[in-house]
C-alpha cells in the first residue's frame, strides 16, 4: 500500500513566520495535492503538481507557494504565516485507478499560527 | 468551474438505511468519488462512478446521473462505525483537479 508521510502532526507558528510543511510518498506517483480543511468549509485545494518543478494553483492559492524538487516530496510553504492560515492541511497523492485518480492522503498537519 | 453540493449533518439509526445525495456541476466531467472520513482521521477513499447506474460495494452502494448532475452514497445495516462524514468529489478531465464538496456529517443513533 501506497504510504504518504507528512513530517508534522502538529506546529504552532507565530504570525510572520515562515513555515514549511513536508510531505513524503513512498511511490513514484505524479500527482500530488495540498488541501486544507476547515470547520463548514470542507476541503479546498491550494495546489497541485503533476511531476518534478511542476505546479498548478488550485481553488485558494494565495498566501501559499508550493516545491517539488523531487518526485516523492511536495512541499508547502507559507512565506509569511497568518492566523487566517490556522487549518489542518493535508498532503495527497493521486493513484490511477480505472481511468481516474484516486486520493490517498497523509495523516494531515494541524497548524496554528498565533 | 466546478461546484459540488451535499446537505450538512444527517441523523440515522443504527440497522437503518440511509442515503446521502449529492449534485454537481463540472467543466468537463471525468468521475464522481465518495470519500468517508472519521474524526480526527484522514479521508479514505470508498467509491467511484463514471457511467450512469449503481455500483454495489458490499454494504456502500453508490449511484450516478450524469445528465442530471447527480450522485448518493447509499449506506445499508448501518453500524455505529459509519458515524463519519462523507465527502462526495468530483475530478474533470483526466489529470485535471480533484475537488470536494463541504461533506456530510453522518450521526448514528443506537
Amino acid at each position: 500500500d501506497v504510504k504518504v508521510t507528512q513530517s508534522s502532526r502538529y506546529l504552532v507558528k507565530r504570525t510572520g513566520e515562515k513555515v514549511f510543511l513536508e510531505c513524503v510518498q513512498d511511490m513514484d506517483h505524479e500527482n500530488m495535492f495540498w488541501y486544507r480543511q476547515d470547520p463548514g468549509l470542507g476541503l479546498r485545494l491550494i495546489y497541485f503538481s503533476y511531476d518534478v518543478k511542476m505546479k498548478e494553483k488550485g481553488d485558494i492559492p494565495e498566501g501559499y507557494s508550493v516545491s517539488r524538487e523531487k518526485k516523492e516530496r511536495f512541499s508547502l510553504i507559507l512565506e509569511s504565516a497568518s492566523t487566517n492560515q490556522t487549518s489542518m492541511y493535508l498532503c495527497a497523492i493521486a493513484r490511477a485507478l480505472w481511468g481516474a485518480n484516486v486520493l490517498t492522503f497523509g495523516a494531515g498537519s494541524r497548524l496554528t499560527v498565533l | 468551474g466546478q461546484n459540488i453540493d451535499q446537505p450538512t449533518e444527517m441523523t440515522a439509526t443504527e440497522g437503518a438505511i440511509v442515503q446521502i445525495n449529492c449534485t454537481y456541476q463540472t467543466s468537463g466531467f471525468n468521475g464522481l468519488f465518495w470519500y468517508q472520513q472519521h474524526a480526527g482521521e484522514a479521508p479514505t477513499f470508498l467509491s467511484y462512478n463514471v457511467l450512469d447506474g449503481l455500483e454495489e460495494k458490499g454494504r456502500f452502494s453508490s449511484f450516478l446521473s450524469r445528465s442530471k448532475g447527480y450522485s448518493y452514497l447509499l449506506l445499508k445495516e448501518l453500524q455505529m462505525k459509519d458515524s463519519a462524514s462523507y465527502l462526495c468529489a468530483s475530478s474533470g478531465r483526466r489529470d485535471d483537479k480533484i475537488i470536494f464538496g463541504k461533506g456530510t456529517r453522518l450521526h448514528i443513533l443506537p
